[in-house]
């Protein structure tokens, strides 16, 4: 019963270097989230998902790109990582943006 | 703009105490308010889920109300135990979820 999974759990990368985050889900939610969470900011919406093919820009997301190719994934990069991008990212889905949500276990990453 | 608070912060209680975590939203025009349980160093869990035409949902312990009209929302948690000893968050539902800090609680023997 997986839920919602993310990979990779831990990363730390250096200043300038890209990654990709992944976020997968089986319960066939239309609704896909990434959000970070930092110490006393609580959790803040990256980019969201409204179903496949589709991506908007949340509170936060300069910095980030996200791509929705298939309904079950949803892929956030960074493309030039930078110090601030320091934080606890996690991924949540829902059937609809009024039913309930589920989150991943959280990637830790650090940028030095 | 809507904005979502918990106060306060962090609290201690002892084992067997009941309690109430407060949380309040400034925009009452909410799908529905979620209750959410952190572990540290863990994704969060969801506890409880209130529709907007809903006043109060029930969940073993747990018991959360919703006011929309005063923007404010609580999670009572009966006959609190060690394993309840985590960060508490709520989420108001808009567009988007929305969440507040969170009430960090600790729960002492």
């Amino acid at each position: 019963n997986a839920g919602v999974t993310q990979t990779p759990k831990f990363r730390v990368l250096k200043t300038g270097q890209s990654m990709t985050l992944l976020c997968a889900q089986d319960m066939n939610h239309e609704y896909m989230y990434w959000y970070r969470q930092d110490p006393g900011m609580g959790l803040r919406l990256i980019h969201y998902s409204v179903g496949e093919g589709t991506t908007a820009k949340g509170e936060v997301p300069d910095g980030y790109n996200v791509s929705r190719l298939k309904k079950q994934n949803f892929l956030l990069g960074l493309e030039s990582a930078a110090p601030s991008q320091t934080s606890v990212y996690f991924c949540a889905s829902s059937g609809h943006m009024n039913t309930e949500a589920f989150f991943g276990q959280g990637t830790r990453l650090t940028v030095v | 703009k809507q904005e979502v608070t918990q106060i306060p912060a962090a609290l201690s209680v002892p084992e067997g105490e009941n309690l109430v975590l407060n949380c309040s939203f400034t925009d009452s025009a909410i799908y529905n308010l979620q209750w959410f349980r952190q572990d540290p160093g863990k994704g969060l869990t969801s506890l409880l889920l209130i529709q907007s035409s809903q006043r109060e949902q029930t969940s073993g312990r747990l018991n959360a109300s919703l006011d929309k009209s005063s923007g404010r929302s609580t999670l009572y948690i009966a006959a609190s135990q060690p394993g309840d000893s985590a960060t508490y968050l709520c989420a108001g539902s808009y567009s988007k979820l929305t969440f507040g800090t969170g009430t960090r609680l600790q729960v002492t023997l």
